[in-house]
């Protein structure tokens, strides 16, 4: 199982500011995931990466996969309280099947 | 809602006692995966299944965890004799093939607690 580290494990900021949260590995992906996850509900898939160097945009939501697909960086913009929630990431091996989760970063937004 | 389904989402046992919990694919999907998650940690893979095999299911326990997925009817995830360790949020996944790319699927999860 290859490891996948997140940071920071919590966040908290006012509704308005600017966030980012890392996703970081020693191991290399094919492709890397992000998910959103409510309380009580189960993961919601955000965007996935493929491509070293690549960069999507979701309204306000950038996702960053490093050059050498090893990292990756989630990026919210003016965030929102409906932006409230556990951020994971998942990076997939090439030759594999299974999914490996970090940990998570709980991210509140305050009114 | 063709969503992946779980059931039951709460479900509260002593020790010693059975869980059975189930997951119902998404239409067409014959891939099914189920995942582990405790507090503040990531999900964890437990076992992979098709349509009456199984596929990997090697972040399983070797004791008292069992899963299928039967020609009909749901996954089902069978923990025997449980223990408090075994109180944590069961998610079953699904997909239409083999899981690439963002083609995995989420239930809404199934949250074991044991007395």
């Amino acid at each position: 199982t290859q490891l996948l580290e997140q940071s920071p494990q919590f966040l908290s900021i006012q509704e308005g500011e600017n966030l980012t949260v890392y996703c970081n590995s020693s191991s290399v992906f094919s492709s890397l995931q992000w998910y959103r996850q409510e309380p009580g509900e189960g993961p919601v898939l955000l965007v996935t990466v493929v491509t070293g160097g690549e960069v999507k945009k979701l309204k306000r939501l950038t996702f960053q996969f490093g050059d050498a697909r090893k990292d990756s960086s989630l990026h919210i913009t003016a965030a929102q309280t409906g932006d409230t929630g556990l951020y994971l990431c998942a990076g997939e091996d090439t030759n594999d099947y299974k999914l490996s989760f970090g940990a998570g970063t709980t991210v509140t937004v305050r009114a | 809602n063709a969503g992946v389904m779980q059931n039951p989402r709460h479900l509260v046992r002593r020790r010693g006692q059975e869980a059975r919990l189930r997951c119902s694919p998404m239409k067409g999907h014959s891939h099914v995966y189920w995942y582990r998650q405790l507090p503040e940690e990531g999900l964890k893979f437990m076992v992979y299944l098709q349509k009456e095999n199984i596929i990997d299911e090697s972040g399983m326990p070797k004791e008292r965890f069992s899963a299928e997925f039967p020609k009909e009817g749901p996954s089902i995830l069978r923990i025997q004799q449980v223990v408090r360790g075994d109180s944590a949020a069961y998610f079953c996944a699904s997909s239409l093939g083999i899981q690439r790319t963002g083609e995995l699927f989420f239930g809404e999860g199934s949250r074991l607690t044991v007395l």
